[in-house]
């Protein structure tokens, strides 16, 4: 079982749409990461959080560490937001970032 | 803007011709790290530097080495590339090893074609 599952693996949306998208960790943690890569391109760090919630622009990330789960949401999606984002745990044992295996955002207009 | 540069984006090599990819960073940050990608995979750590203390993971290939000869440059070399070395590297940098406050701040990648 990986340690960060995240779902849905694939979703599409329409233009305008409200997107959240899943990820649940089994391990202990210090932060968790949320990244955003577009096809062929390098990785963005969108968020980093240890508790809470964070929002910046449209975006807004959530975390329940009780939980071991977070989300994040796209408010009023646009096709440019079409990306794989990616949920990354930093272990409390070490240093690593420890990823998940992402979702595939499509944005239609 | 601070930022973590990586060049070229894009490098294209011949199978067995030694190849240096070259990531730079202004955040001056201590530790700085290189990620190998494979198509439609997570990112893979290679190795690290904390300042200039050296550390490879323990599946890093021989071939792959890596150099940081100042604070703000860290080279990624492959002595002879094969087929299945053709991915995306990633450079990232932080500003310290552990602990939440310390966020790892991404390259754009650069992306290596092995003929």
């Amino acid at each position: 079982k990986n340690e960060v599952e995240q779902s849905p693996q694939n979703l599409t949306a329409q233009e305008g749409e409200f997107i959240t998208i899943n990820c649940s960790y089994s391990v202990g943690i210090s932060a968790l990461h949320w990244l955003q890569q577009h096809p062929g391109g390098g990785i963005v760090s969108l968020f980093m959080l240890s508790s809470g919630k964070k929002k910046h622009g449209r975006l807004i990330a959530t975390i329940n560490i009780q939980e071991k789960h977070s989300s994040l949401h796209i408010t009023a999606s646009h096709p440019r937001d079409s990306a794989v984002y990616i949920c990354a745990v930093l272990l409390s044992s070490n240093y690593k970032l420890t990823f998940g295996k992402g979702t595939l955002l499509t944005v239609n207009p | 803007d601070a930022m973590v540069i990586q060049n070229p984006r894009y490098q294209v090599t011949q199978f067995g011709k030694p190849v240096t990819l070259s990531c730079s960073q202004t955040l001056n940050h201590n530790v700085m790290y290189w990620y190998q990608q494979k198509s439609s995979q997570a990112p893979k750590l290679l190795f690290h530097y904390y300042d200039k203390d050296f550390n490879n993971e323990a599946d890093t290939p021989d071939n792959f080495q890596s150099r940081r000869p100042n604070t703000s440059f860290c080279f990624l070399d492959i002595r002879s590339p094969g087929l299945g070395d053709a991915a995306m590297y990633l450079c990232a940098t932080s500003n310290g090893l552990a602990g939440a406050r310390y966020e790892q701040y991404f390259g754009p990648g650069t992306r290596l074609t092995v003929t």
